[in-house]
């Protein structure tokens, strides 16, 4: 069974800075990944998808790279900013039509 | 931007008791999925739907749980005679095609919390 690991749990930073979280999942036949933002009581936001052939996609502020042959994820946030402030989900497509999450990363973007 | 939409935000029953859970995914999309996050634990797939059967279901989705696509416009998650473990956010999704096979996004709705007392 696939399992993913998102380290670290939590992480706050001042206004500002460039900054890495991470995913890590054990079985490395994927189809892709893709990550989520989810704020409270909200739903999940799709911010990156990243094929199994790809190594890497960006969007705006957000760069997501992918090592399947290593089993890792990262997401790069450039220039953090307070309404960054969420949880980030990573979520790995193993099965057909299944996503495996993550338990997440949580955002603190300090003023 | 389209969205997918889910009612009610949030549900209270009793335990036994038949819940319905809906959900009206985003209008072109053909895939239909329902997950849950239980407070403090991980998202957790329960079931996906296309072509009016389902696709893929987990452990979790015994026969307390069915899905139905009642109309061209709703989805909807039904929990037969509810536990206290099946107190959870129960989220709805859909994607154009096959998130999978396509790389289609999934898009998800704001969740249904559902508290079993």
């Amino acid at each position: 069974k696939q399992e993913v690991t998102q380290i670290p749990a939590a992480l706050s930073v001042p206004e500002g800075e460039n900054l890495v979280l991470n995913c890590s999942f054990t079985d490395s036949a994927i189809y892709n990944l893709q990550w989520f933002r989810q704020d409270p009581g909200k739903g999940l936001t799709s911010l990156l998808l990243i094929q199994s052939s790809q190594r890497e996609q960006t969007s705006g502020r957000l760069n997501a790279s992918l090592d399947k042959s290593s089993g890792r994820s990262t997401l790069y946030i450039a220039a953090s900013q307070p309404g960054d402030s969420a949880t980030y989900l990573c979520a790995v497509g193993s099965k057909i039509n299944k996503f495996y999450f993550g338990s997440g990363t949580k955002l603190n973007v300090k003023p | 931007e389209p969205e997918v939409t889910q009612t009610p935000s949030h549900q209270v029953t009793q335990m036994g008791q038949e819940v319905i859970l809906r959900c009206v995914p985003i209008s072109n999309h053909l895939y239909f999925y329902w997950y849950r996050q239980i407070l403090g634990q991980k998202v957790e797939f329960l079931v996906s739907f296309y072509n009016n059967e389902i696709s893929e279901k987990s452990e979790i989705f015994d026969d307390q749980f069915s899905v139905e696509r009642p109309d061209g416009s709703n989805f909807t998650l039904k929990i037969r005679s509810t536990k206290l473990e099946d107190s959870a956010m129960y989220f709805c999704a859909s994607s154009e095609r096959s998130s999978l096979l396509f790389n289609s996004p999934l898009h998800f709705g704001n969740g249904t919390r559902l508290t079993v007392t």
